[in-house]
């Protein structure tokens, strides 16, 4: 049930573009994706809830597609800021409510 | 807002001796849910609550492990007897839902648990 994230890793210069995909093997009712700094907790940037929704969140947007239990996670325009571990959680169709699963995350580093 | 304390920030014992984990969620919030983090497994949801009653709790790993939520400003997680391989980053996170949509989780800054 756990869903699938790749890539595992990604090493971006500033200024370049980044894509992280979501699959999930189950109908999804949601789809959250949350940014985790080193030695910090991981912290909310985006809820996806209906098939083809997309949302921004400054240089940070994100898809989810329905028909094919996936999301993805764009970045733009990287920053030094962007760097760190993104999660996305899964909400299943028939599961329980609110009960999230998370991927195993990938790592972004942004270098100068 | 305070945000989604926890304490302790780091716990450090000995196999066999019993470690109480504590949270307090954010005010107004309704869900609360226990999560651990490791290199190997990730984050895992091990027990979550809505309005102060266990839901799920399939994810807790063994009968060492148990969960209560007394009221709705706290939670404690509970391993007895603790074992090396509980050594983790414990994380609480709270959420309202109210009418049912999915609302984000706000994470506690975690409890980093070593045990020896």
């Amino acid at each position: 049930q756990q869903p699938v994230q790749s890539p595992q890793a990604v090493i971006l210069r500033e200024g370049e573009d980044a894509v992280i995909n979501c699959s999930s093997s189950k109908a999804l009712y949601s789809v959250h994706w949350y940014r985790q700094k080193h030695g910090e907790a991981p912290v909310f940037l985006m809820i996806l809830l209906k098939g083809g929704e997309q949302k921004g969140h400054e240089k940070i947007s994100a898809s989810f597609n329905e028909k094919k239990q996936q999301s993805s996670l764009y970045l733009t325009a990287s920053q030094l800021s962007y760097s760190g571990t993104y999660f996305c959680g899964t909400e299943l169709l028939t599961g329980s409510q609110g009960n999230l699963i998370f991927g195993k995350g990938t790592k972004l580093s942004v270098k100068p | 807002d305070a945000g989604v304390i926890q304490s302790p920030r780091h716990e450090v014992t000995e196999m066999g001796q019993e470690v109480t984990l504590r949270c307090k969620p954010i005010s107004g919030h309704d869900y609360l849910f226990w999560y651990r983090q490791t290199m190997m497994r990730g984050l895992e949801l091990l027990i979550y609550f809505n309005n102060n009653v266990p839901i799920d709790d399939s994810g807790m790993p063994e009968d060492r492990f148990s969960a209560k939520m007394p009221n709705a400003s706290f939670s404690t997680l509970k391993i007895q007897p603790s074992e090396p391989r509980d050594s983790a980053v414990y994380f609480c996170a709270s959420s309202f839902r109210g009418g049912g949509s999915s609302y984000e989780q706000y994470f506690g800054p975690g409890t980093r648990l070593t045990v020896t």
